[in-house]
């Protein structure tokens, strides 16, 4: 079984600075997805950022970036120029290439933004 | 707003009662899960439709638990005989067929059992 480990339950940053978002992932398919979802406090969870393992690049979505490095299973988000909306619990997630779209997710960090 | 809807969002209810929560996913979407999450951890699978067929159960998912959909539309989760280890926010999220599996979630219902 996939499982998805964040080990930072708490991390903070101030705003306009850049913090990084720890995540690792134990799998012995070749071909599955990652997913980054934000969870603001009372809201619906949203996806952040989506990387294929197939694809070498590492994907970005704005100020979101991902490092993605797959022989360590390693899966970090990076958030550039933090804004205090990006103040929320982060959950990284693991979706098998074979899956209809379960998806196994990490025990969460959630970020502070300060001013 | 096109988005998950999901009825309702808290829930009170003493312990042995049913309750039954309600989830519209978005309307093109075929497929629709339910998760559970508790207090600072992240969602647990619970339950998986591809439009009004259950294709896929949970070990969480205990005799207690019914989820249906009918005419694979919204979908329906009852607990019954309510536990207090059944607190917890109750998501739902729908996906289409195709695409990368992203999936889209409702706001959840929250479940306090007393």
């Amino acid at each position: 079984a996939q499982t998805v480990t964040q080990s930072q339950p708490e991390m903070s940053v101030q705003e306009a600075e850049t913090v990084t978002l720890s995540c690792t992932y134990d799998t012995s398919e070749s071909d599955y997805y990652l997913f980054w979802y934000k969870q603001p406090p009372s809201r619906q969870m949203i996806l952040v950022i989506r990387q294929e393992a197939y694809k070498q690049q590492n994907a970005t979505e704005n100020r979101f970036s991902v490092n993605f490095q797959k022989a360590a299973k390693s899966f970090s988000l990076k958030i550039s120029d933090s804004q205090l909306g990006d103040a929320a619990m982060y959950f990284c997630a693991y979706k098998s290439g074979t899956s209809y779209g379960k998806l196994t997710f990490g025990q969460g960090t959630i970020l502070t933004v300060h001013p | 707003d096109t988005g998950v809807s999901q009825d309702p969002r808290h829930k009170i209810t003493k312990r042995g009662q049913n309750v039954t929560f309600r989830c519209d996913p978005i309307s093109e979407h075929n497929r629709l899960y339910w998760y559970r999450q508790t207090l600072g951890q992240g969602p647990e699978f619970l339950t998986y439709f591809q439009n009004e067929a259950q294709l896929e159960k949970s070990r969480l998912l205990s005799d207690r638990f019914s989820a249906e959909r009918p005419k694979g539309s919204f979908s329906t989760l009852e607990i019954q005989r309510t536990e207090q280890g059944d607190s917890a926010m109750y998501l739902c999220a729908s996906s289409a067929y195709r695409g990368h599996g992203e999936l889209f979630f409702g706001e959840g219902s929250r479940l306090t059992v007393l």
